[in-house]
């Protein structure tokens, strides 16, 4: 659980604000990605996918937006609250490449949210 | 519904040991995968299956073994435990590879 947020990138916002927390993917070819939420001591849990004909999508106070030209994937949560703290990760699939068609997980960005 | 379960939640092993990481889910799932999560690594893919019967290698398989005889269960054997299999191990499924995959808790292994 606590182990999984050492060497990783933070991001610390405070209460109420906005948080945008980036995603460069290497695959030109990955057509779906997504967004999970892991807290401290569990399981990865899903927060929003996009795929590639898509350029944002948006969900209850979060929203991803990709940009295909740059490889790049964001994602943007509303009026930040405690309970969003937690660790971040971005996945990309693609049936093309070395990842046979599974998801391939970005290291992850750790949210603090000071209140 | 369950969604996926894992067991057990902790398990400490000495080197050469061998024991058997269960994962279960009650949603009907064709694809499952076992991951490994270690500090700064993200989740890396151990072995995969797509269906009853049929499995395949992930990104970090040596040392483990998978089996998929019920669409319901898909149990991680480490073969002989060495301390660099020290990690958390976690377990997901998904309607296929391009949806959303569902994590279990994680076991936590510690191996001397």
């Amino acid at each position: 659980g606590e182990s999984v947020g050492l060497h990783l990138p933070t991001l610390s916002v405070q209460e109420g604000d906005n948080s945008i927390i980036n995603c460069a993917y290497s695959n030109s070819a990955s057509d779906y990605f997504i967004w999970y939420k892991q807290e401290s001591g569990k399981g990865p849990q899903f927060i929003i996918d996009i795929r590639s004909n898509m350029d944002k999508r948006q969900g209850q106070r979060v929203t991803v937006l990709l940009n295909k030209t740059v490889k790049h994937l964001s994602l943007q949560i509303a009026a930040t609250q405690p309970g969003d703290s937690a660790v971040y990760f971005c996945a990309e699939n693609s049936l093309y490449g070395g990842s046979q068609g599974n998801l391939i997980f970005g290291k992850g960005t750790k949210l603090s949210v000071k209140p | 519904n369950a969604g996926v379960t894992q067991t057990p939640k902790f398990q400490v092993l000495k080197t050469g040991q061998s024991m058997t990481l269960q994962c279960a889910q009650d949603m009907n799932h064709e694809y499952m995968s076992w991951y490994r999560q270690d500090p700064g690594m993200g989740l890396r893919l151990i072995h995969y299956s797509v269906g009853a019967g049929i499995t395949d290698q992930g990104e970090v398989p040596n040392g483990y073994n998978v089996s998929r005889s019920t669409t319901e269960d898909f149990p991680l054997r480490l073969l002989s435990a060495a301390p660099s299999q020290t990690s958390v191990y976690f377990c997901a499924s998904s309607y296929s590879r391009s949806y959303e995959q569902y994590f279990g808790p994680g076991t936590r292994l510690t191996v001397t």
